[in-house]
């Protein structure tokens, strides 16, 4: 029953430095998200993925990249961290993306990536 | 201009009163409309969804919202707070091509 899982959940990099970020989820599902939660914001959608083998852009996508390894599997990679992606990055999942508007998104728990 | 705005950024409830929280959205098209839930150190649940059916949606632990499309709200209520209810509280929009839109978030805080 795990649902969409993230690794890792806590991350300390230093400016500079690449990382990437894992998300696997196991309900099936054709849609995958990322996004990054800023105290205030909300969340803001980084990259998605309607479907396997499809990826777009999101809201704020500079800086990042993505694959679509499978259908349940979508890392997002940071080629030279600065401070300001110091955030928190959430990936979610849902049976169907857009255009389908009204798809409810399930959430991992988090990764909490420092960069300093 | 914003697609979502919560309408306070922090309440402050005692434990077995009431709970609203606001929220207005814009939209020239009839969007869906979503609250999420999110607690300390976790991932966003699901609290409820619209989507051009009934007004009044219900949703899990006895919240509810109802959708005014003349005032373009979309409010979560729920009867009485429990303690378990603290978090912070996420209204959302789809954009036209169906992609989410967060609102800023509301902080809630339930006091025994």
């Amino acid at each position: 029953n795990a649902g969409v899982t993230q690794t890792p959940k806590f991350q300390v990099l230093k400016t500079g430095q690449s990382m990437t970020l894992q998300c696997a989820q196991d309900m099936n599902h054709n849609s995958m998200y990322w996004y990054r939660q800023d105290p205030g914001m909300g969340l803001r959608l980084i990259y998605y993925s309607a479907s396997e083998g499809t990826t777009d852009k999101g809201e704020v996508p500079n800086g990042y990249n993505v694959s679509r390894l499978n259908k349940r599997e979508f890392s997002l990679r940071l080629e030279s961290a600065a401070p300001s992606q110091t955030s928190v990055y959430f990936c979610a999942s849902s049976a169907a993306g857009p255009p389908y508007s009204n798809q409810p998104q399930h959430f991992g728990d988090g990764t909490r990536l420092s960069i300093l | 201009a914003q697609s979502v705005t919560q309408l306070d950024s922090h309440v402050s409830v005692s434990e077995g009163t009431p709970v609203l929280l606001r929220c207005n959205y814009s939209s020239s098209y009839s969007p869906s409309l979503f609250w999420y839930v999110q607690h300390p150190n976790k991932g966003l649940q699901l609290l409820l969804k619209y989507t051009s059916a009934a007004t009044l949606v219900k949703g899990i632990n006895g919240f509810e919202a109802e959708f005014k499309k003349s005032e373009t709200s979309f409010h979560l209520t729920k009867p009485s707070a429990h303690m378990s209810d603290a978090a912070e509280y996420f209204c959302v929009r789809t954009d036209s091509w169906g992609k989410l839109q967060f609102g800023a978030g509301t902080q809630v805080v339930v006091t025994p």
